[in-house]
């Protein structure tokens, strides 16, 4: 079945530092979306992905989808300590297909002070 | 935005007992909720797809006799964990479609699971 691989599992940076995480494919999704979630709580939507190349901001977030739709990143700049929390790439199946989404395996942010 | 709540946030049962936990939209109509289980430091993993007056689709090596899935409204779907054991503690999450808004996925805020 699908699987999303996601990278780094588990990051420990300083304060102010920039962040990369990325998540491949062996399939080709619809929509790739990325969720925070906090201990004890459910994800929430960061940044969703709708075309191939797509360059997509939010505050201080930055994803792009790949061309082959495989694969996709996301850069957090100037990292505060609210941004702990793991990090899940998703990829959605077409709308025909369920919809459903695959999550990666997560990227667990620490940052110190 | 759109918000998805569950109910309990969490329940503590005995072994043998069944428990509901219940998934509602509450400002937009879900055709679809999914529901999915995460035991700590992992992923979420897709449980079952919850069709609204239909039956419910499975994930491959879900039992569907043990984790019944009940969507009679647009805006709730439950999911009865039926003769629970300590195996099946665990944080369960629901999400819901919002359709005819780019089919944008809204998570709820999960409950936690516990079996004694």
């Amino acid at each position: 079945g699908q699987q999303l691989n996601q990278s780094p599992q588990s990051m420990f940076i300083q304060e102010g530092e920039d962040v990369s995480m990325n998540c491949t494919s062996s399939s080709i999704f619809n929509t790739w979306l990325w969720y925070k979630q906090d201990p004890g709580e459910g994800p929430v939507l960061l940044i969703a992905l709708y075309k191939a190349g797509e360059l997509t901001s939010n505050g201080r977030l930055t994803a792009q989808f790949g061309i082959t739709r495989k694969d996709s990143f996301l850069n957090i700049s100037a990292s505060i300590p609210s941004d702990v929390g793991i990090y899940f790439c998703a990829g959605q199946l077409l709308y025909n297909q369920g919809g459903k989404l695959i999550f990666g395996q997560g990227t667990e942010l620490s940052v110190k002070p | 935005g759109a918000v998805v709540s569950q109910h309990p946030s969490w329940v503590i049962c005995k072994s043998g007992t069944s428990v509901k936990i219940e998934c509602r939209s509450l400002d937009f109509q879900a055709t679809t909720m999914f529901w999915y289980r995460q035991f700590p430091k992992q992923s979420l993993m897709l449980m079952a797809t919850s069709n609204e007056g239909s039956k419910a689709t499975y994930e491959q090596g879900v039992e569907k006799d043990k984790f019944l899935i009940n969507h009679a409204s647009l805006t709730l779907s439950t999911l009865t964990v039926t003769s629970a054991h300590p195996e099946d503690s665990s944080f369960y999450i629901c999400s819901a479609r919002a359709e005819g808004s780019g089919n944008t996925i809204y998570f709820g805020e999960g409950s936690w699971l516990t079996v004694v």
